[in-house]
Parts: structure tokens; C-alpha cells; sequence
């Protein structure tokens, strides 16, 4: 079937925009999980959904990023007031449970570049 | 606090060669420990895991055994080809209310004929 798929997959936007960053996880994924990899860095947690719900956030850097999931299916990541700092490739994951040991599968990412 | 570290890249090997690449990490508890790899042009993907200590993970030659007393997870192949030209994640998770991934910086392996 079909796998995570991301869009877009390249968004460049001026400092102090608005970014909507969206993924389409694996149908009947309840789980569903955003990261960040900036340049020379590895991968940070951001946030993760268990069907619609948040129950962990630790990862969002600032109040100027938000999630949210709909009908326990797409996700969108909101970056608003852009920094250049929020340049990085954010990639979705998602596993068909969120706990016990269930193979995360991701998506392509999107890269996101802040001028 | 967890974290993980593996040994800076490139690490780069003939074709044929043995591959080793360090990882280490930090975890309070007992977490599960992942090689995540990445193909030029392609998403990451799942290489091989393990739950427990001293349980060994493998998948297309590659190797990789949990080792508590060392906090060690290490990855190797012992004859490595061009096709296996790629970054290599190693990651662990808390298996806290999540199985949230918490990853290293990648290593980048090259391999030349």
C-alpha cells in the first residue's frame, strides 16, 4: 500500500512568514509523529499524535510552532512568524500503535528553507 | 537525560570491506535501540533493532547487539558493497508513554568498487 507521503516537499519562505507543512500517514496508523533535522544534526522529536490527540509536545521548540490532527488521519505542522533557525527537514512518521516496539515509517520530508 | 552518539562520518570503505560504526547512548530504564538508514534520494528506513540487552538485530548482513554494560549498540557488516552507500541513524527509545525515537547525528558511509 501506499506509504507516508509529505507536501510539498521543498518550501523556501521569508523570515516572519506563516508555513503550513503537511502528512498523510499509512491508512490505520493510530500513531503519527513529527521530527526536525537540521543541517549536521540528527533527528529531534517534535510532537506526537495518538489519533487526534497530543499527548506529548516536549518537542515543539516555541509556542510559534502548533500541530494538529484531523479525523485520525492527516497531520499539519504550523510554523508561524518563521525564524531562520526553523530552516531543517521535518519528516512525519507514523506506527499502527504507539507503544510496543511498532516499526515507524516515514515520510520523504519536507524541506523547509527560511530566507 | 537520553541521548545517543555515534562516530562522525564519512566513513568511507572499498567494496568488500568490514564495517564498524559506534554508537553509544544514554537512557535511564531499559530502552529499545534502532539503526535507522537513509538511501540517497529515499525516506528512512527501518535497518534492524533491539528490545533487551544482548539480544543481536540483523537484516541484509548487517549486525548489531544491545550491550548494557557498555551502553553500546554498535553496527556492523562484514563485507560491505556499494549498494549499502548511505547515512546510517542509530536511535534509541525511552518506551515511555510513546515509542518516540530519540536519534543520533548519522554517520555517512561511502563505499567505492
Amino acid at each position: 500500500g501506499a506509504g507516508v507521503s509529505q507536501s510539498p516537499s521543498n518550501k523556501v519562505t521569508e523570515k516572519g512568514k506563516d508555513v503550513e507543512l503537511r502528512c498523510d500517514p499509512i491508512s490505520g496508523h493510530t500513531a503519527l509523529y513529527w521530527y526536525r533535522q537540521r543541517l549536521g544534526q540528527g533527528l529531534e522529536f517534535l510532537i506526537y499524535f495518538q489519533g487526534n490527540s497530543a499527548p506529548d509536545k516536549s518537542g515543539l521548540p516555541s509556542d510559534r510552532f502548533s500541530a494538529e490532527r484531523t479525523g485520525e488521519s492527516v497531520s499539519t505542522l504550523t510554523i508561524q512568524r518563521t525564524q531562520q533557525e526553523d530552516s531543517a527537514v521535518y519528516l512525519c512518521a507514523s506506527s499502527l500503535r504507539p507503544t510496543g516496539g511498532y516499526e515507524q515509517y516515514f515520510g520523504p520530508g519536507t524541506r523547509l528553507t527560511v530566507t | 537525560g537520553n541521548s545517543v552518539t555515534q562516530m562522525e562520518g564519512p566513513v568511507t570503505l572499498s567494496e568488500e570491506a568490514f564495517l564498524t560504526i559506534n554508537c553509544t547512548y544514554t537512557a535511564t530504564g531499559y530502552p529499545s535501540l534502532f539503526w535507522y538508514v537513509q538511501y540517497p534520494g529515499e525516506g528512512l528506513q527501518l535497518l534492524l533493532k533491539a528490545t533487551k540487552a544482548d539480544d543481536k538485530g540483523s537484516n541484509k548482513g548487517f549486525e548489531a547487539t544491545y550491550r548494557k554494560e557498555t551502553t553500546s549498540f554498535h553496527l556492523e557488516k562484514g563485507s560491505v558493497q556499494v549498494s549499502d552507500s548511505a547515512v546510517y541513524f542509530c536511535a534509541l527509545s525511552p518506551l515511555s508513554i510513546t515509542d518516540k525515537l530519540i536519534f543520533g547525528t548519522g554517520t555517512r558511509l561511502q563505499v567505492f568498487p
